[in-house]
């Protein structure tokens, strides 16, 4: 069945680099998109980039230079690369299956950046 | 970017009534919506795709219109386990924004 899985760390420094990966299952790297989302503790949903299905990547400009994406399509894994992290990066960062809408999430990771 | 306004912003109701949630998109997204359900502690989960599609294993209670640029989110016979926060989503240009949510309670 349909899997995705974040690993990462729960505790970031600040001005740190923020490194997330996505393994998923059921599933190829070259059929389907895969998104990133993040969550901010007690708000909503921001998306922040899509690795694409021929390899390609897409970025939400609200991250400016500080985010990649990239992937490993023979291990199956996304992987979420962020620098210069603040205080309000603190946040559950989620996977998500796009086809045509996200209809499988993993469970998400929570990162604090702390001080 | 496209703005997605949602309202209302929380929703108090009773077991058995009827619920709407609204999304107003900034343009026009061309039906290009999804409606998403989050549990506290949990993942978001696809309720309604393209408008008015219903995903897989989703309760017929629930239901989406509109067009253009308004769109909604009906819950018919509110039950107990659709106390939730729900998420409209715009997929019809980067980036994909979600409207802030709206919390629905039980009154």
């Amino acid at each position: 069945q349909v899997q995705l899985k974040e690993t990462g760390p729960d505790l970031v420094q600040l001005t740190q680099t923020l490194s997330i990966t996505c393994t998923v299952s059921g599933f190829s790297l070259t059929t389907y998109n895969v998104h990133w989302v993040r969550q901010p503790p007690g708000k909503g949903l921001e998306w922040m980039g899509a690795m694409w299905n021929g390899g390609g990547t897409d970025y939400n400009s609200a991250f400016k230079s500080r985010l990649s994406i990239s992937r490993d399509t023979s291990k199956s894994q996304v992987f979420l690369k962020m620098n210069s992290l603040q205080t309000d990066d603190t946040a559950k960062y989620f996977c998500a299956r796009d086809s045509l809408y996200f209809d499988y999430w993993g469970q998400g990771v929570m990162v604090t950046v702390s001080s | 970017d496209i703005q997605m306004t949602q309202s209302p912003a929380s929703l108090s109701a009773s077991l058995g009534e009827t619920v709407t949630i609204e999304c107003l998109a900034s343009e026009d997204i061309y039906s290009n919506l999804a409606w998403y359900q989050q549990k506290p502690g949990k993942s978001p989960q696809l309720l309604i795709y393209y408008a008015n599609s219903l995903n897989d294993g989703v309760p017929s209670r629930f239901s989406g219109s509109g067009s253009g640029t308004q769109y909604s989110l009906k819950i018919n016979s509110l039950q107990s386990e659709d106390v939730s926060i729900y998420f409209c989503q715009q997929n019809y240009d980067s980036p994909y924004t979600f409207g802030a949510g709206t919390k629905l309670e039980l009154k």
